[in-house]
């Protein structure tokens, strides 16, 4: 299968609010509810944000967010810190038990 | 506490194999399955299959399919991943991760992740 396609790079100032896009077909993305979202570090392994589309882990800020509509996903980081600079990846579930991730997004804090 | 710890850096020659080694701690082994994903430097994350620690059986995405082997063995709580006839495009930082077995029933996310193990090819 092919991969998600999200944007390269996503840039706001401390505060703001920024959304990337994840987009897949009807199936990956659109046929199933097993979005994730991981943040990555450099040097570091990819932790999971969001999953199963909108829900956050235990320990993960509320001021991340997720949603789907049809065969796009997203993320949103609402009052950007310098601390949320890192890439971020969606996967989703992409039938006969296999997974397939997004290119990547550099978020960059102003 | 829920723990995967990888082997160590491997350094390889073209045409050989590898075999990178996945420990968990934390849980019920048999109770999630283990999935690799792999990642070349300054690029994205990779997905190569997966294995149910329980059964045995895998699962591989077909680019990888002849040259990559998923096993486990459970007196050690330990799942391994061999991959054959290396070239300098498989250098790269291989991630194991846990999910649940029958992922489709519950979530199907990598909530655990190992610290990643770099694997080297060159002459």
């Amino acid at each position: 299968q092919s991969a998600l396609t999200q944007p390269a790079s996503v840039s706001g100032s401390p505060g703001q609010s920024i959304t990337i896009s994840c987009t897949g077909t009807s199936s990956d993305v659109g046929g199933y509810k097993f979005v994730s979202w991981y943040q990555q570090h450099t040097g570091k392994a990819p932790k999971l944000m969001i999953y199963d589309v909108s829900n956050r882990p235990s320990g993960v800020s509320n001021r991340f967010s997720g949603s789907k509509s049809g065969n796009t996903a997203s993320l949103t980081i609402s009052g950007l810190q310098a601390e949320d600079e890192a890439d971020y990846y969606c996967s989703s579930y992409a039938s006969s038990i296999s997974l397939v991730f997004g290119g990547g997004t550099k978020v960059t804090v102003l | 506490q829920v723990q995967l710890v990888q082997s160590g850096a491997e350094v390889q020659k073209p045409g050989a194999s590898v075999k990178v080694s996945c420990k968990a701690s934390g849980y019920t082994f048999t109770s999630y399955d283990i999935n690799w994903v792999r990642q070349a430097t300054g690029q994205g994350l990779e997905w190569m299959g997966w294995m149910n620690p329980n059964s045995g059986k895998t699962g591989y995405t077909q680019k990888f399919q002849g040259r990559v082997t998923m096993t486990r063995d459970t007196s050690i709580s330990t799942a391994y991943m061999e991959l054959s006839s290396l070239r300098s495009e498989d250098t790269a930082v291989y991630y194991c991760a846990r999910i649940p077995s029958n992922c489709i029933s519950t979530t199907c996310t990598l909530q655990y992740w190992g610290q990643g193990t770099l694997v080297f090819v060159s002459s």
